[in-house]
C-alpha cells in the first residue's frame, strides 16, 4: 500500500519570505500523481499544485512550486513571497495513475503553516 | 469552474438520528465521487468511492450499513449516517472527479461538521 509522510507537523515563515514543506512517499508503482492541498480554517480543501510522475519538469503555479525527486520519492512544496493568506494546513497526497487502479487519494498527516507578519 | 457544493455545512442532532449529507457537482458531471472523514487535527481518510449508477466501494473497516451512499445522478451523491452515535461525530468531506480519468483532479466540497449529542 502507498504511504505519504509529512515529517513537519508545524512550520512558520515570515511574510514575504520563502518556506519549503517536505513530503515523502512510498510506492511500487511507476505511474502516479502527486498533489498538494491547502486546508484553511474554513476546512475547504483547495488544490494548490499537482505533478504527474512521468513528467521530469517540476510543476509551478505562481508562487508555488515543487521539487519532485522521483528516485528519492520526495515531493516538497516551496512557497515564495509568503502571504498571510497562505496560513493553513497543507496536505501532500498521492494517487495511482494505473488504469483500472484505485483513484483514492492517500494523504499525509499535514503540515500546519503559520505566516508571521 | 469545477465547483462542488456540500450540504449541510453543519449538523447537530441527537443520538439515534439518521443524517443525510449531499454532495453536488455544480458545473461539471462527476462519474465518481469520494467521501472522506477527518478527525480533529488529523488527515483525511477515504471512506468510500461512489460511482454513478452502481454500488459504492467501501474502504476496509467502514461499515456499509452504517454509512449509506447513493450516487443516483452524474451531479449528486449522498451519504447517510444511519442511527448516528457520538463516535460518528466528525468532519465529512466529499470530492468529485470530472468525466475522463487520468488528468482529472478531485475537487472538494466545503465539508460537513457532524456533531452527535
Amino acid at each position: 500500500a502507498q504511504t505519504v509522510t509529512q515529517s513537519q507537523p508545524e512550520m512558520s515563515v515570515q511574510e514575504a519570505e520563502t518556506v519549503t514543506l517536505s513530503c515523502t512517499y512510498d510506492t511500487s508503482e511507476s505511474d502516479y500523481y502527486l498533489f498538494w492541498y491547502k486546508q484553511p480554517p474554513s476546512r475547504q480543501m483547495i488544490l494548490v499544485i499537482r505533478q504527474e510522475a512521468y513528467k521530469q519538469q517540476n510543476a509551478t503555479e505562481n508562487r508555488f512550486s515543487v521539487n519532485f525527486q522521483k528516485a528519492a520519492k520526495s515531493f516538497s512544496l516551496k512557497i515564495s513571497d509568503s502571504q498571510l493568506g497562505d496560513a493553513a494546513m497543507y496536505f501532500c497526497a498521492y494517487r495511482s495513475g494505473n488504469q483500472g487502479g484505485s483513484e483514492k487519494l492517500v494523504f499525509g498527516k499535514g503540515t500546519k503553516l503559520t505566516v508571521n507578519p | 469552474g469545477a465547483v462542488v457544493s456540500q450540504h449541510p455545512s453543519r449538523v447537530i442532532c441527537k443520538s439515534g438520528t439518521s443524517v443525510k449529507i449531499e454532495c453536488r457537482s455544480l458545473d461539471f458531471q462527476a462519474t465518481t465521487m469520494f467521501w472522506y472523514r477527518q478527525f480533529p487535527k488529523q488527515s483525511l481518510m477515504l471512506m468510500a468511492t461512489s460511482n454513478e449508477g452502481s454500488k459504492a466501494t467501501y474502504e476496509q473497516g467502514v461499515e456499509k450499513d452504517k454509512f449509506l451512499i447513493n450516487h443516483a445522478s452524474l451531479t449528486l451523491s449522498t451519504l447517510t449516517v444511519t442511527s448516528a452515535h457520538p463516535e460518528d461525530s466528525s468532519f465529512y468531506i466529499c470530492s468529485a472527479r470530472g468525466m475522463g480519468y487520468s488528468n482529472q483532479p478531485q475537487h472538494f466540497g466545503d465539508g460537513t461538521r457532524l456533531s452527535i449529542l
